[in-house]
């Protein structure tokens, strides 16, 4: 079943944080968070395998709640660059993700 | 490290052509590849999951004899949509990842192909 994202879309100004939040109604192993822009690939952001554990990427941080089958995306100080859809995937089997429906971010001057 | 080639980036052919869209892991060895197909502003939607030697793994409403999957060596897996009608245009990309059983490894993706029946 694919994992819940909210917000859908979300618009910032340069330097402003945000949080994305990815839940699920069944049992998850492993949460990852993928950026993709405009015609172009997704690109791997990090993996949380286990229950409250959190990782940081740069100024892009992420926490996963195991018990809550719930995932959260902190960006903080976002750049420009920060820009793109933000997708989590979860894991159901044998490696295979599910995607949510993605998170739109916008990071305006 | 860890690139994912995919070919053609784009195809516009007519109906009932087939197409073959291959994607290759050019640094690492892909133990697993998945192909997903993806509509405008839409999510990641996973078609099938392909292990080096052997049958591809279809979710479900996909079309096995549609779709056909082939991954022959542990850097290279093929996409053949056959005979492909304008229902079929999409955004097609694939991924890799050097994990067959957990979700422990990134998902490596190539840039995609933008398929056009017309």
């Amino acid at each position: 079943q694919q994992p819940v994202q909210s917000p859908q879309a979300v618009i910032l100004r340069e330097g402003e944080d945000a949080v994305i939040n990815c839940s699920s109604s069944k049992a998850l192993y492993s949460v990852h968070w993928y950026r993709q822009k405009h015609g172009e690939a997704p690109v791997f952001l990090m993996i949380l395998l286990k229950g409250g554990e959190q990782k940081g990427h740069e100024k892009i941080s992420a926490s996963f709640n195991e018990k809550k089958q719930q995932s959260s995306l902190y960006l903080t100080a976002s750049q420009l660059s920060y820009s793109g859809t933000y997708f989590c995937g979860t894991e159901t089997s044998g490696s295979r993700l599910t995607f949510g429906e993605g998170t739109q971010l916008t990071v305006n001057p | 490290g860890a690139v994912v080639s995919q070919h053609p980036s784009r195809v516009i052919c007519k109906s009932g052509t087939s197409v073959k869209i291959e994607c290759r892991s050019l640094d690492f060895q892909a133990t697993t590849m998945f192909w997903y197909r993806q509509f405008p502003k839409q999510s990641l939607m996973l078609m099938a999951t392909s292990n080096e030697g052997s049958k591809a793994t279809y979710e479900q409403g996909v079309e096995k004899d549609k779709f056909l999957i082939n991954h022959a060596s542990l850097t290279l897996s093929t996409l053949t949509v056959t005979s492909a009608h304008p229902e079929d245009s999409s955004f097609y990309i694939c991924s890799a990842t050097t994990s067959r059983t957990t979700g422990n490894q990134p998902q490596h993706f190539g840039d995609g192909t933008r398929l056009s029946i017309l």
